[in-house]
């Protein structure tokens, strides 16, 4: 079946800006998984999603970092008045049981996110 | 806090040369060990997983890794490259207390070049 999908692809974006990034996980995964790459570091967590529920939302860097999950699909993660530091490629994973430690995740493209 | 090192974050090889890259990890008890890999211009997958057991894990495409729990390693090896190895990798643990479920700790990753 389909992978995980993010849009868009790329973003280039001004300061100051909102953006929304998108993750279409593979059908039928409960868990959703949010991770941030900054340019020559490894993944940082962001956000969990347990079907429509984000038990852990820990790792959002800061208040301008938003997230939600619909229909147990389709996730949003948004950034308010971005800041050049947000620039990276957001990740997007998903996995078929939630509250499962030993289930694999599987990774979509990314979002490159781009700040001017 | 759970923390996943990669020593190595440049390494060139020739082909046929054998590989081995460190990974180690901050936080003892029970783990769960992950080398995922991402090829250029593709998603990142995963490449093998420990979770119990027997200690040296086989994976795709000729990859193994051994968990050495006295030292907090899972370090990823090949006994013989190939030019399709080039990609880079990366370590991730989860853990009990990183939330009860798999949130993954990432490493900085390594990246492999590998000459003809």
């Amino acid at each position: 079946g389909a992978g995980v999908s993010q849009s868009p692809s790329n973003k280039v974006t001004e300061k100051g800006k909102d953006v929304e990034l998108r993750c279409d996980p593979i059908s039928g995964h409960t868990a959703l998984y949010w991770y941030r790459q900054r340019l020559g570091q490894g993944l940082e967590f962001l956000i969990y999603f347990q079907g429509n529920s984000a038990p852990d939302k820990s790792g959002l860097p800061s208040d301008r970092f938003s997230a939600e999950r619909t229909g147990e699909s389709v996730s949003t993660l948004t950034i308010q008045r971005t800041q050049q530091e947000d620039s990276a490629v957001y990740l997007c994973a998903s996995s078929f049981l939630a509250g499962e430690l030993r289930e694999t995740q599987y990774f979509g493209p990314g979002t490159r996110l781009l700040v001017l | 806090a759970q923390s996943v090192s990669q020593h190595n974050h440049h390494v060139i090889l020739s082909e046929a040369a054998s590989l081995e890259l460190g990974c180690n990890y901050s936080y003892g008890g029970t783990v769960n060990l992950f080398w995922y890999v991402q090829y250029p211009g593709q998603h990142l997958q995963l490449l093998l997983k420990y979770f119990s057991g027997d200690p040296l894990v086989k994976g795709i495409k000729g990859f193994e890794a051994e968990f050495i729990k006295s030292k907090f390693s899972f370090n990823l090896r090949k006994p013989s490259v190939q030019w399709s190895d080039t990609a880079e990798y990366f370590c991730a643990v989860s853990d009990y207390f990183s939330g009860g479920y798999n949130k993954l700790i990432f490493g900085a990753g390594t990246r492999l070049a590998v000459h003809p």
